[in-house]
């Protein structure tokens, strides 16, 4: 069974930094492009970030962007975001979701997504 | 602000059927597929609809999706309690290099 169990999530204050972790297993890791989108309360979904099987490509929504580092390693099937210069506009539930097909990733979708870890920016 | 447009709320009594728009423009919709998640209430996303109309094992045929030019549509026959939930549209964007979502629609079942 394909399963993506985020964890990393809490309490930051702004201008603080946080790294958030996505353990992979049921499927060949490094074949899938991996990515982070995410929900701040009560609002809608936002894509946040991608990276390419082998890390040959990483895609960044202008909103994070020179702020969050997406990174995966195969040796340990996960994936990571570490987030800084955190503000309270980044306060949201981080999903990681796997791309469905082993396609490029403009012709992709997300499925599965994790349940999902809670940021929360504030002082 | 979304870059895809969608109704906040659509509406409907169990059995009938609805619709839910998404509207885009030539860099994401006009050129890239559209793909549908759903979310349950207190739950993740789920993959509804991918490749404008084609549904993952396990949706039920009374969901389809459909695009034309750089609008698409989500339809819902034979509505059921169970289909309450938020319906979001996504697709790549050239000019942005990355995807995007519309605002998301709330669908009750009255």
């Amino acid at each position: 069974e394909v399963q993506l169990v985020e964890s990393g999530g809490g309490l930051v204050q702004p201008g603080g930094s946080l790294r958030l972790s996505c353990a992979a297993s049921g499927f060949t890791f490094s074949s899938y492009t991996m990515n982070w989108v995410r929900q701040a309360p009560g609002k809608g979904l936002e894509w946040v970030s991608s990276i390419g099987g082998s890390g040959n490509y990483i895609y960044y929504a202008d909103s994070v962007r020179g702020r969050f580092t997406i990174s995966r390693d195969s040796a340990s099937n996960s994936l990571y975001l570490q987030m800084n210069s955190l503000r309270a506009e980044d306060t949201a539930v981080y999903y990681c979701a796997r791309d469905y097909h082993i396609l490029p990733t403009k012709l992709n979708c997300f499925d599965p997504w994790g349940q999902g870890t809670l940021v929360t920016v504030s002082s | 602000q979304s870059v895809l447009t969608q109704p906040p709320s659509a509406s409907g009594t169990p059995g009938q059927r609805v619709t839910i728009s998404c509207s885009g423009s030539s860099s994401n919709i006009g050129s890239n597929i559209v793909n549908w998640y759903q979310q349950l209430p207190g739950t993740a996303p789920k993959l509804l609809m991918y490749s404008n109309n084609q549904r993952p094992s396990g949706v039920p045929d009374r969901f389809s999706g459909s695009k034309s030019g750089t609008s698409a549509s989500l339809a819902i026959s034979g509505l059921q309690s169970e289909d309450e939930a938020d319906y979001y549209c996504a697709a790549w964007d050239d000019s942005l290099n990355g995807w995007v979502f519309g605002g998301g629609t709330k669908l009750t079942v009255l």
